[in-house]
């Protein structure tokens, strides 16, 4: 069975560019998750799907990340403009259950670097 | 708000040991806790997930404890290896999110 699949796995930009990630969850799992990682944190939430509606985006910087998932599938979280303090990289998990009740899985990340 | 406490934050020992990585947090009321080890330049990968309502699970060489009332969990590694160096994660559970320590960087010395 295919893990969460995340695309792309690196992305050099100049700041105030647009970048966007996209996210495949786990077949079936209906919670998507997209979280922050700097270097030698812990994984911050910017925002949770519970099939195609965000349950929590208090934590999404909304002046220039946006993000999306139409039909409860696949998502997409774009920055637009990037800034330099942009530089992380970008988790995305999906889990089976609503709420926080469910085993989380990850990708593999993609690593942006804003220059 | 949860904050989630992982100590050491680095331990480095000597191959065939056995360890114990410590998490705490300071709200019970908690879903569940799970274990991620997380590898330099990649996602996490799921260990372990304890449920509020159960005291340990184990896979293979790994144990993890829950003690909610204590706000603490435990990871246990048995007979330690090389490949198992890597960063380990620990992530509660709550009703508002799932909080995250900073994790435990492990070193394994063949």
């Amino acid at each position: 069975e295919a893990g969460v699949v995340q695309s792309p796995r690196y992305k050099i930009i100049e700041k105030k560019q647009p970048v966007a990630f996209w996210c495949n969850p786990i077949s079936g799992h209906n919670t998507l998750y997209w979280y922050l990682q700097n270097l030698g944190q812990g994984p911050e939430l910017l925002i949770r799907y519970e099939n195609e509606e965000a349950v929590d985006d208090s934590q999404l910087p909304k002046d220039r990340f946006s993000a999306e998932r139409l039909k409860g599938v696949d998502s997409t979280l774009k920055i637009q403009p990037a800034e330099l303090g942009d530089s992380a990289v970008y988790l995305c998990a999906s889990s089976f259950g609503g709420g926080n009740t469910g085993e989380l899985f990850f990708g593999e990340g993609s690593r942006l670097t804003v220059l | 708000k949860q904050e989630v406490t992982q100590i050491p934050a680095a331990l480095s020992v000597p191959e065939g040991e056995n360890l114990v990585l410590n998490c705490s947090f300071t709200d019970s009321a908690i879903y569940n806790l799970q274990w991620f080890r997380q590898d330099p330049g990649k996602g996490l990968t799921s260990l372990l997930l304890i449920q509020s309502s159960q005291r340990e699970q184990t896979s293979g060489r790994l144990n993890a404890s829950l003690d909610k009332s204590s706000g603490r969990s435990t990871l246990y590694i048995a007979a330690s290896q090389p490949g198992d160096s890597a960063t380990y994660l620990c992530a509660v559970g709550g009703y508002q999110k799932v909080t995250f320590g900073i994790g435990t960087k492990l070193q394994v010395i063949p």
